[in-house]
């Protein structure tokens, strides 16, 4: 199945807030809500910073938020920081295969 | 706390089979609700889920991959197995164990393992 759409990059300023969103169909992201968010640095494991849209594990910043509308998930990050220079991946339940789908992964620059 | 770690060949040649190895602690498949998952991630690209299995020996896997895929769970040894056949270059990826988060209807990972790199090359 086609991965969730995701932009491949974002950028912003130290203290500025970013928004990625992840792009999916009634079938995913719109049907149910079970996205969930990973951020991953350069050659680690993804750590789970949202789930079920917009809850945070235990230990995660809440500068990171989550939503959705429609089709559409998004994950906030306020007062950015230079340690969110990472890779961000959106994941949402699919009932094409009942289980999940990843999206395409967009990159967060901290300027 | 849990922790998960895989373990099999780095390097594999065209068509054979690769044997995928994650050992983990912390939490029992033989507990309701426990799930342990692929996923793989080609260099510079996106992640890919490929497999799951449940503890109720439920097993779930990615359409497009599902001929080439096996997931099986030794409770004793508490490993999950992970083999994909008819190896080509474009398997070459870091594969990833992780655990699912327990919680009804999620489809979540909250822990992963450090992940290993095959690379398919004769």
């Amino acid at each position: 199945q086609s991965a969730l759409t995701q932009p491949a990059s974002v950028s912003g300023s130290p203290g500025q807030s970013i928004t990625i969103s992840c792009t999916g169909t009634s079938s995913d992201v719109g049907g149910y809500n079970f996205v969930s968010w990973y951020q991953q640095h350069p050659d680690k494991a993804p750590k789970l910073i949202i789930y079920e849209v917009s809850s945070r594990p235990s230990g995660i910043s809440d500068r990171f938020s989550g939503s959705k509308s429609g089709d559409t998930a998004s994950l906030s990050i306020s007062g950015l920081q230079a340690e969110d220079e990472a890779d961000y991946y959106c994941s949402s339940y699919t009932d094409i295969t009942t289980d999940l789908v990843f999206g395409g992964g967009t990159k967060l620059t901290v300027l | 706390q849990i922790t998960l770690k895989e373990s099999g060949p780095t390097l594999v040649k065209p068509t054979e089979t690769l044997t995928l190895t994650c050992s983990f602690s912390g939490f029992s498949l033989n507990t309701g609700g426990e799930g342990v998952g692929w996923i793989r991630q080609p260099p510079g690209k996106a992640l890919e889920w490929l497999a799951l299995i449940y503890w109720h020996d439920d097993r779930r896997y990615s359409p497009s991959l599902k001929s080439r895929l096996t997931i099986t769970k030794d409770t004793s040894k508490n490993q999950v197995v992970l083999t994909m056949t008819n190896m080509a270059p474009v398997d070459t990826a870091t594969y990833f164990c992780a655990h699912r988060r327990v919680a009804p209807g999620t489809r979540d990972f909250d822990y992963w393992g450090q992940g290993t790199l095959v690379t398919v090359s004769s």
